[in-house]
């Protein structure tokens, strides 16, 4: 069975950081690209990065680039979100979510809040 | 960047079709994914590459994409199919996935 497991997420202060992490199992973690999916409350969703198979190619939405990082252990079976330069609007609950034909299968999330 | 538009919401009777619009410049040309979200839960995908159901998804749900616009359809409607619907495409020029804004679905 595929589980997606998102940890990491809590308070933090604007300008601070957070490291959030997703525990993948029951597939070849390797043989799938990864997504960070964000949705601020009451709101819909927003891709924040994906990352390649490999872990050689990443992509981020305008609104994090340059400030958030995405990357992958497939020694742990675990993907990464490094969220750096926090701001308000960075409040969300996040989501992984593995990627084959769209998204197939997402995590129940972790939530994120920014505030002073 | 790449748009996507979806009405706000949708109301439909019980045993009636939805239909549940998103438009995008050419969106026919590009490969639709559609999410039920109900509340509380994570996203579900409920028809991929324009038309396709992954296993588990009724058959009462179908999905359709020409031209400008990509629809969603969901024929006899049940109280459980209520929930918010998002569409998404891949904008291949920056490999940057796009969600529409989300369409919420009532059942009266």
């Amino acid at each position: 069975e595929v589980q997606l497991l998102e940890s990491g997420g809590g308070l933090v202060q604007p300008g601070g950081s957070l490291r959030l992490s997703c525990a993948a199992s029951g597939f070849t973690f390797t043989n799938y690209a990864m997504n960070w999916v964000r949705q601020a409350p009451g709101k819909g969703l927003e891709w924040v990065s994906t990352i390649s198979y490999s872990g050689y190619s990443t992509y981020y939405a305008d609104s994090v680039k340059g400030r958030f990082t995405i990357s992958r252990d497939s020694s742990k079976n675990t993907l990464y979100l490094q969220l750096n330069s926090l701001r308000a609007e960075d409040s969300a609950v996040y989501y992984c979510a593995r990627e084959e034909v769209g998204f197939d299968y997402w995590g129940q999330g972790t939530l994120v809040t920014v505030s002073p | 960047s790449y748009e996507l538009t979806q009405p706000p919401s949708v109301s439909v009777a019980p045993g009636e079709t939805a239909r549940i619009s998103c438009g995008g410049s050419n969106i026919g040309g590009k490969s639709v994914h559609w999410y039920q979200q109900k509340p509380g839960q994570a996203p579900v995908l409920v028809i991929y590459y324009d038309s396709d159901r992954p296993s588990g998804i009724p058959e009462r749900f179908s999905g359709s994409n020409s031209g400008n616009t990509a629809t969603l359809t969901i024929i006899r409607v049940e109280a459980g199919d209520e929930a918010d619907y998002y569409c998404q495409v891949l904008d291949r020029s920056d490999h940057l996935w796009v969600f529409g804004r989300g369409t919420k679905l009532t059942v009266l």
